[in-house]
């Protein structure tokens, strides 16, 4: 079974960069799937921040497109979010998943306020 | 961005059939998808392409709709679906989700 972890954190000031690791188990990334950062802010709004597919294209929400790269290690089976010169706009639960343009693995999510 | 409307919250009795709404803002074809969420947990995919059951899921929940409007409805509602659930579509980049139905059980 696909696992994923996030991990980083989770505190970050303002103007500063957020950077994020997604651990995959159970599956390559290479071998198929794009790999996805999503988050959810307080309040329940969920949004799509980008994927890294398994050849290594990415593809950005155009609302972070100056601001997200997704980059990954093939050897240690992790991907990355950096999103930089975060506010405190960008404080939210985020998560890892593994999509077909639905999001069917999921990680824990993790927690990350961005404050002084 | 295709906007994707639910409705806040909904109340129900165990044992009763709900029907969570999702309206978009413009045509999605049918590349509608249905989430679960449970306080603490991450999000679990319950239906996808509008209509079909995710593996592992119970045959209460079903999905219908194509076009703008789509719905999913539990049948009947158990305790333990106590839940947010999330409308999600992927046929208009960028994916985009709804805000989410809180079920309440009374």
């Amino acid at each position: 079974e696909i696992q994923l972890q996030e991990s980083g954190p989770g505190l970050v000031k303002p103007s500063q960069s957020l950077s994020l690791t997604c651990s995959v188990t159970g599956y390559t990334i290479t071998s198929g799937y794009d790999w996805s950062w999503i988050r959810k802010f307080p309040g329940n709004k969920m949004e799509w921040m980008g994927y890294i597919s398994y050849s290594g294209s990415t593809n950005y929400n155009p609302s972070l497109k100056s601001r997200i790269s997704i980059t990954r290690d093939t050897s240690k089976n992790q991907f990355f979010l950096q999103l930089n010169s975060v506010t405190t706009e960008d404080t939210a639960t985020y998560y890892c998943a593994s999509s077909r343009g639905t999001f069917d693995y999921w990680g824990q999510g993790v927690m990350v306020t961005v404050s002084s | 961005d295709t906007v994707l409307t639910q409705s806040p919250a909904l109340a129900v009795s165990p044992g009763e059939r709900v029907s969570i709404s999702c309206r978009a803002s413009e045509g999605v074809n049918s590349y509608m998808h249905w989430y679960q969420q449970k306080p603490g947990q991450q999000p679990k995919l319950l239906i996808y392409k509008a209509s079909n059951l995710a593996s592992g899921v119970p045959a209460r929940f079903s999905g219908s709709g194509s076009g703008t409007d789509f719905t999913l409805t539990i049948d009947p509602v158990e305790a333990d679906d106590t839940a947010t659930y999330f409308c999600q579509q992927s046929w208009n980049d960028p994916r985009t989700f709804g805000g989410g139905t809180k079920l309440e059980l009374k």
